[in-house]
C-alpha cells in the first residue's frame, strides 16, 4: 500500500504563473518532508522539506506547505520557469534507526512549464 | 564540489551473470543508501549502511548484497540479475546531526539485463 501519493501524473503550466503540486501520505509516523527535483538520466536533486513542527517553508521561488491534520502536503513554485519542467518527488521521513531516516518516496508528478 | 558519484552511468549485463555497482561521496557522510527505481516508480530502499552498520530492507532480495569497505565507498553487488531487475540504481548519502533527514543522491546507474 502507497504510503506516499502523488496523485497527478503529470501537470502543465503557463510560463510567469504559479505551479502546484500535491502530495497526500498515510503514516502519522512521517515527520519531516522533503520535495525532490529530478531531470532525465539524471539522480534526484533536494528541493525544499519542511518539518511536522512547522507548516509552511518559503526558499525563493517554491514553498511547502503542509496540513498535518489533512496529511496533505503541496509544493507551490512562483513564477513557473521554463526550466521548471522536471519530476517533481515528495518524500516523507520516519527514523529508521541510529542516524538514519527512511525516505519513502511519491510516484512523481510530472511538471511541464509552456513557454 | 562535495558530490556523489555513481559509476558507471549505464550498465548492461547478461541474464545470470554478476554486477557491480559503485558508489563514492566526497561529502564525509556516515549513512549511504542504495534505492531502485522503475520506470514511473516510487525509488524504493534496498539497504542502508550506518557507518559500518548494515540495515537491509525486510523485502529486499538475497540476490541483491552491498558492501561499504570504508567511508567513501559503497558497492551494489547483484549477484543474478534477472530481467526483473533492470532499473536505476541510485545511491544516496546523509549525514548525523544537522539536516540529517536530507539525503543527497547520485545520479544514478540505469541497468540493462539482456
Amino acid at each position: 500500500d502507497q504510503q506516499v501519493k502523488q496523485n497527478s501524473p503529470s501537470l502543465s503550466v503557463q510560463e510567469g504563473r504559479i505551479s502546484i503540486l500535491n502530495c497526500d501520505y498515510t503514516n502519522s509516523m512521517f515527520d519531516y518532508f522533503l520535495w525532490y527535483k529530478k531531470y532525465p538520466a539524471e539522480g534526484p536533486t533536494f528541493l525544499i522539506s519542511i518539518s511536522s513542527i512547522k507548516d509552511k517553508n518559503e526558499d525563493g521561488r517554491f514553498t511547502v506547505f503542509l496540513n498535518k491534520s489533512a496529511k496533505h502536503l503541496s509544493l507551490h513554485i512562483v513564477p513557473s520557469q521554463p526550466g521548471d519542467s522536471a519530476v517533481y518527488f515528495c518524500a516523507a521521513s520516519e527514523h529508521s534507526g541510529a542516524g538514519s531516516y527512511q525516505l519513502t518516496f511519491g510516484k512523481g508528478t510530472k511538471l511541464s512549464v509552456i513557454p | 564540489d562535495a558530490m556523489v558519484i555513481q559509476n558507471p552511468r549505464y550498465q548492461v549485463t547478461q541474464f545470470g551473470k554478476p554486477v557491480t555497482l559503485s558508489c563514492s561521496q566526497t561529502l564525509n557522510h556516515n549513512v549511504m543508501y542504495w534505492y531502485q527505481q522503475k520506470s514511473s516508480q516510487a525509488p524504493k530502499l534496498l539497504f542502508h549502511y550506518y557507518d559500518k552498520d548494515f540495515n537491509n530492507e525486510a523485502d529486499t532480495p538475497d540476490n541483491f548484497q552491498s558492501r561499504r569497505p570504508n567511508t567513501s565507498f559503497c558497492f551494489l553487488d547483484i549477484r543474478s540479475p534477472g530481467l526483473g531487475d533492470a532499473a536505476m540504481y541510485l545511491c544516496a548519502t546523509s549525514r548525523v546531526g544537522w539536516d540529517q533527514e536530507t539525503q543527497y543522491f547520485g545520479p544514478g546507474t540505469r541497468l540493462l539485463v539482456l
